[in-house]
């Protein structure tokens, strides 16, 4: 159980281009994701949380008219990476909780998405 | 702001050999966790550690969790090269039923050879 799907798993696009990513959970509810950016050898960064039916919480130094995110149903969330440029290549990944149940619950992960700006 | 230090943040070992990583903070966390990733994948979650000097063992891994909810340790016993990857781990803010964010440790590297 607990799944969460992303797609697509890699992009490769022109500068310029405007990429969405999905991040899906497959078997239960998510009132809230979470989209993180990992660059090469490091950890996760917290970029932002998304939250169902609300406005993404931006986490500081994140452009939020440039990371797009909607998150129009309690199993679905996108981050739109709008006029993508090289510096922009990263790994991106989301995560879930399921909504409700105990308050320590942690944060299923997709598999991440490789977006690479020529 | 809250920050997890990780360490080591590289490990490399033979097969056989004991291991242990370590994740401290200077703030108290809910709960922490431990996940796994593999090269081009999300981490996949090993462990949730929520209670003061908990401690909880998956095969030959163990997870004991601060008294002081400050710190982690994760302890490899006869590693193997199935058990290379980057170790992360995460304390979760927030508390009840508030869904904190998670604040990562820098990761650890580890390689197992045969």
């Amino acid at each position: 159980g607990a799944v969460v799907s992303q797609h697509p798993s890699r992009v490769i696009c022109k500068s310029g281009t405007s990429v969405k990513i999905e991040c899906r959970s497959l078997d239960f509810q998510a009132t809230t994701m979470f989209w993180y950016r990992q660059f090469p050898k490091q950890s996760l960064m917290l970029m932002a949380t998304s939250n169902e039916g609300s406005k993404a919480t931006y986490e500081q130094g994140v452009e939020k008219d440039k990371f797009l995110i909607n998150h129009a149903s309690l199993t679905l969330s996108t981050l739109t990476v709008t006029s993508a440029h090289p510096e922009d290549s990263s790994f991106y990944i989301c995560s879930a909780i399921p909504t409700g149940g105990w308050s320590n619950q942690p944060q299923h992960f997709g598999d991440g998405t490789r977006l690479s700006i020529l | 702001t809250q920050l997890l230090e990780q360490s080591p943040q590289f490990l490399s070992i033979q097969e056989g050999e004991n291991l242990t990583v370590y994740c401290n903070s200077s703030s108290v966390f809910s709960s922490l966790q431990w996940y796994r990733q593999e090269p081009g994948e999300g981490p996949v979650l090993l462990v949730t550690v929520v209670t003061g000097g908990e401690v909880k063992k998956l095969k030959r891994l163990t997870f004991q969790f601060g008294d002081a909810r400050k710190d982690s340790s994760l302890h490899i016993t006869a590693a193997q090269p199935g058990d290379t990857g980057l170790y992360l781990c995460a304390g979760a803010e927030g508390y009840g039923g508030s869904q904190g964010n998670l604040i990562f440790g820098k990761g650890t590297k580890l390689s197992v050879k045969p």
